[in-house]
C-alpha cells in the first residue's frame, strides 16, 4: 500500500493563480482531509469528507474548494492564490469504526504565494 | 479559546535520559481522545500513541507512555531512554464528541525536542 500519496511536493504559485492539490489514499478510508500547517505552528483543519460526495469545512475554508467524487481521491483547489496561503499543506484519512480514529498523514505539499 | 495547549516551545533532553511533553486540553465533551504525532525535520507526521477518555490505564507503546491525568486535563508524553532519532517537533491533538463521527483533531502549537548526544 502506498498509504496517502499527495501531489505535487513543491509549488510556487503567483498572486492570483489557482491551482489543484492531489491527494488519493489507497487504505479504503472513509474519512479524509486537509490541513494546514503555517511555519512553528500546529495543523489547522481546512475542508474534510466523511465519505464520497460529503465534504463540510473546517477551521479554515476560506480561499479553498474540496471535492470528492471517490472514495480514494480528496482534491483541495486554491482559487485566486493569495501570500497568506503560502504554508505546507496536508492531506489525511482515518477509518471510521476503529476507537482510535487515528489519521495518516501524506508527505505534504509545500506552497509559495508570491 | 485555545483548547489544546502545549506550554514548551523547545526542549532539550541528554541521550538515554527520559524526557515529558506537556500537553492540556480544554474540553467540556465526556467522551474524547487525545493523540500524539512526531514530526520529523523531513516534514512527515507520525502517530504515536492514543488515549481515550474512558480508558482507564495509561496508553503506552513502546518508549512511548502517556500520562493521562483526566481531572487535571493533562495528557503528557512521556517518552524513555531518548535517542538521537527523537529529535522532532511532537503534537498533542484532541477529538470531540462534539465533532459527531467526523474523526476532526485540533492540534496543539507543538514542542520542539532536541536529544543531545
Amino acid at each position: 500500500n502506498a498509504g496517502v500519496t499527495q501531489t505535487p511536493k513543491f509549488r510556487i504559485l503567483k498572486i492570483g493563480q489557482s491551482m489543484t492539490l492531489q491527494c488519493a489514499q489507497d487504505m479504503n478510508h472513509n474519512y479524509m482531509y486537509w490541513y494546514r500547517q503555517d511555519p512553528g505552528m500546529g495543523l489547522k483543519l481546512i475542508y474534510y469528507s466523511v465519505g464520497a460526495g460529503i465534504t463540510d469545512k473546517g477551521e479554515v475554508p476560506n480561499g479553498y474548494n474540496v471535492s470528492r467524487s471517490t472514495t480514494e481521491d480528496f482534491p483541495l483547489r486554491l482559487e485566486l492564490a493569495a501570500p497568506s496561503q503560502t504554508s505546507v499543506y496536508f492531506c489525511a484519512s482515518s477509518y471510521f469504526g476503529l476507537a482510535a480514529y487515528e489519521q495518516y498523514f501524506g508527505p505534504g505539499t509545500r506552497l509559495t504565494v508570491t | 479559546a485555545q483548547k489544546i495547549t502545549q506550554t514548551q516551545p523547545g526542549m532539550f533532553v541528554q541521550e538515554k535520559e527520559a524526557v515529558t511533553l506537556d500537553c492540556t486540553y480544554d474540553t467540556s465533551d465526556q467522551s474524547y481522545g487525545l493523540f500524539w504525532y512526531k514530526q520529523p525535520s523531513s516534514g512527515e507526521m507520525i502517530f504515536l500513541i492514543y488515549q481515550g477518555s474512558y480508558d482507564e490505564q495509561n496508553a503506552t507503546e513502546g518508549r512511548y507512555s502517556l500520562n493521562f491525568q483526566k481531572a487535571r486535563k493533562s495528557a503528557n508524553l512521556v517518552i524513555s531512554a531518548s535517542q538521537l532519532g527523537d529529535s522532532a517537533m511532537y503534537f498533542c491533538a484532541m477529538r470531540e464528541a462534539r465533532s459527531g463521527n467526523t474523526g476532526k483533531l485540533i492540534f496543539g502549537q507543538g514542542t520542539t525536542l532536541q536529544v543531545k548526544p
